[in-house]
């Protein structure tokens, strides 16, 4: 069973809707869970982490935490053509060295 | 600015050779990350180091063995490639506490014939 889990898409979304990007992860211990964004041909750049229950908003994005069903989500509002690429969900447990584990990532595409 | 670099962005070696990845950080980092990144399997975790002359598996260090002899450098060895290890290689680094974030370098796409 594999650890970190998403839905590997393609989403197509058209400009101006919510794109909604869902994560469930296996271990309970973990405490903190991070949203990555991937352009094709580079590599990922942090855009939301969230350590609590609850919402979390940056802009256009919200990171939702649901740790009694071990769920994790990421809401794009006002979709751009510009936010098309893969999002990578990765979880940090309790140890320490920050090791993260990675879903396989979800691919977006926004359509204008 | 976070300034992480990687040895070679495209590399072809053949089967059997000994291949070196080098990463470097100049961020003062204590711990680096190797990953490696196939369609439909994400990132996953090589080795990790978490101070100099420090190092940890990950979930998938057969075939690699890693060096850090200094801080700001950590290596991946492909001891003798083989083609199942053509692959996106990506090295990431984290200064310990606080987010937790890691940063990444541009990666190395490895093609090994």
């Amino acid at each position: 069973q594999k650890e970190v889990e998403q839905n590997s898409g393609p989403l197509s979304v058209p400009e101006g809707a919510i794109a909604s990007l869902n994560c469930t992860y296996s271990d309970r211990g973990s405490q903190s869970f991070f949203w990555y964004r991937q352009y094709s041909g580079k590599s990922p750049e942090l855009i939301m982490f969230i350590y609590s229950n609850g919402d979390k908003e940056d802009g256009r994005f919200t990171a939702q935490l649901n740790k009694a069903s071990q769920y994790v989500s990421l809401l794009i509002r006002d979709s751009q053509p510009s936010d098309s690429a893969t999002y990578l969900c990765a979880v940090a447990g309790g140890t320490s060295y920050g090791k993260l584990t990675f879903g396989q990532g979800t691919i977006l595409t926004v359509h204008p | 600015d976070v300034k992480v670099t990687q040895s070679s962005r495209y590399l072809v070696k053949r089967t059997g050779e000994k291949v070196f990845l080098e990463c470097v950080q100049d961020m003062d980092h204590e711990n680096m990350f190797w990953y490696r990144q196939d369609p439909g399997l994400g990132l996953r975790l090589i080795y990790f180091s978490y101070d100099v002359k420090m190092k940890e598996k990950g979930d998938i260090p057969e075939g690699y063995s890693v060096s850090r002899e200094k801080k700001e450098r950590f290596s991946l060895i492909l001891e003798s490639a083989s083609t199942n290890q053509t692959s996106m290689y990506l090295c990431a680094s984290r200064l310990p506490g606080g987010v937790n974030e890691q940063f990444f370098g541009p990666g190395t796409r490895l093609t090994v014939l």
